[in-house]
């Protein structure tokens, strides 16, 4: 397994403040990812990042930023949290394409955040 | 956002029993994946298929990438009670510019001791 860490891994926070959620990985793997997961509605892409300072929006962005300023480090921020951004948020990484193993993506412990 | 059609959508079953689920897609993949999640955790992933046909075996689980390249299924055989969990597939295909994956929409096992 990859070691992926994510912290916080609990949050309670107020509407309309801003949350930031860091995900760190030891692999060196070239590709990151943030979702969230809900009930009914599976795993769905927030943000990817396809290296250091290249990331690009996944199918439900609106309302998150990402930032990969180092390869190990994927940051997810709520600018001004909503109570709809209450969920399970799941950062998960993947090796480049000249590795073995370069269609395996492996997932953190997730974080659980609530937005009263 | 697309996702593969998971069946079935939930599970229960009792201990000792065998298991069958599978995932198809409009679209060819050339890898299918298959994960578990347990309860408050990160999905796990438990086998993973490069080979159309190719048919794989992690202890009590069997998966096949289908001929076709647009579908797989996964057994359990003798289930366990912690067999419980969600099962996700995924595809992975090539000219994917992020490396993505698409995922179905789990299947929830429940094992009744």
């Amino acid at each position: 397994d990859a070691g992926i860490t994510q912290s916080p891994r609990h949050k309670v926070t107020e509407t309309g403040t801003p949350v930031t959620l860091r995900c760190h990985q030891t692999e060196n793997h070239r590709y990151m990812y943030w979702y969230r997961q809900d009930p009914g509605h599976g795993l769905r892409l927030i943000h990817y990042s396809y290296g250091v300072k290249d990331t690009d929006k996944g199918e439900v962005s609106d309302g998150y930023s990402v930032s990969r300023s180092k390869t190990e480090d994927f940051l997810l921020t709520l600018e001004s949290a909503t109570s709809s951004q209450t969920s399970v948020y799941f950062c998960a990484t993947m090796p480049g394409e000249r590795e073995a193993s370069f269609s395996e993506q492996f997932f953190g412990p997730g974080t659980r955040l609530t937005v009263l | 956002g697309q996702q593969l059609n998971q069946s079935p959508q939930s599970m229960f079953i009792q201990e000792g029993e065998d298991v069958s689920m599978n995932c198809t897609s409009s679209s060819i993949f050339n890898t299918w994946l298959w994960y578990k999640q347990d309860p408050g955790e990160g999905p796990v992933l438990l086998i993973a298929l490069y080979k159309a046909g190719e048919l794989t075996s992690n202890g009590r689980l069997t998966a096949q990438f289908g001929i076709t390249r647009k579908d797989s299924f996964l057994n359990i055989s003798a289930s366990i009670p912690s067999d419980v969990g969600i099962y996700f597939c995924a595809g992975h295909g090539r000219n994917n510019a992020g490396n993505m994956l698409t995922f179905g929409g789990g299947t929830r096992l429940m094992v009744k001791p």
